[in-house]
């Protein structure tokens, strides 16, 4: 059976400083590993997904399959990326499990 | 553009009640999810479909049961309500295929007293 691990359920930079949310799966085919937030009273929605190495609002996230971690990062934190971000996994056969998620909160 | 609508937004159950979660989707999505959130434990797959007239069971089916008799709708249903399932449920889908993005409903938010 697949899962997804995140180990950090609250996460607190200020400002500018570099963050890490850090995403950790196992799973015994290829994954598809997706990255999804929550903004306060929205939808969660996508943000990346990893096959196809984009930068989204700045944000990157590398497959590593050695470790088998997926971890999102930024290299300056914004006020505006508060919320709450959720690693998920997709099986090939379309079975779709996320992690507890990580709540990202970014001080002035 | 609707997207992912759920019925209803918000709904209080006494305990033994039934009730039916209602997830319509207008993408001609193929795959469809239902999903709990509750505080500090993320995102529970509850149950899925990859078709319609198809369903399999997530990581906590009990109590639950599921019916894709339309391909744009997926419905969950409650037999007899408990306080345990007191939770937002999150319905999403998403297209056939290596990576698609899954779309997601605004939320129903259950109590069951």
């Amino acid at each position: 059976a697949q899962r997804v691990t995140q180990p950090e359920k609250l996460l607190s930079v200020f400002k500018g400083a570099p963050v890490e949310l850090k995403c950790n799966y196992s799973y015994s085919g290829s994954p598809e590993l997706f990255w999804y937030v929550q903004y306060s009273r929205q939808r969660l929605q996508l943000l990346l997904r990893h096959i196809s190495r984009e930068s989204i609002k700045g944000f990157t996230a590398d497959l590593n399959k050695g470790e088998t971690s997926f971890h999102l990062k930024k290299p300056f934190a914004q006020e505006e990326d508060s919320a709450m971000y959720y690693c998920a996994l997709v099986t090939n056969a379309g079975k779709s499990t996320f992690g507890d998620g990580t709540t990202l909160t970014v001080k002035p | 553009n609707a997207g992912v609508t759920q019925t209803p937004k918000f709904r209080v159950l006494k305990t033994g009640q039934s009730m039916t979660l209602l997830c319509a989707q207008d993408m001609n999505h193929e795959y469809m999810y239902w999903y709990r959130q509750d505080p500090g434990m993320g995102l529970r797959l509850i149950h899925y479909s990859v078709g319609e007239g198809t369903t399999a069971k997530g990581e906590v089916p009990d109590g639950y049961n599921v019916s894709r008799l339309k391909k744009q709708n997926f419905l969950l249903g409650l037999e007899s309500a408990a306080p345990s399932q007191t939770s937002v449920y999150f319905c999403a889908s998403r297209s056939r295929g290596m990576n698609t993005e899954a779309f997601f409903g605004q939320g129903t938010r259950l109590t069951v007293v």
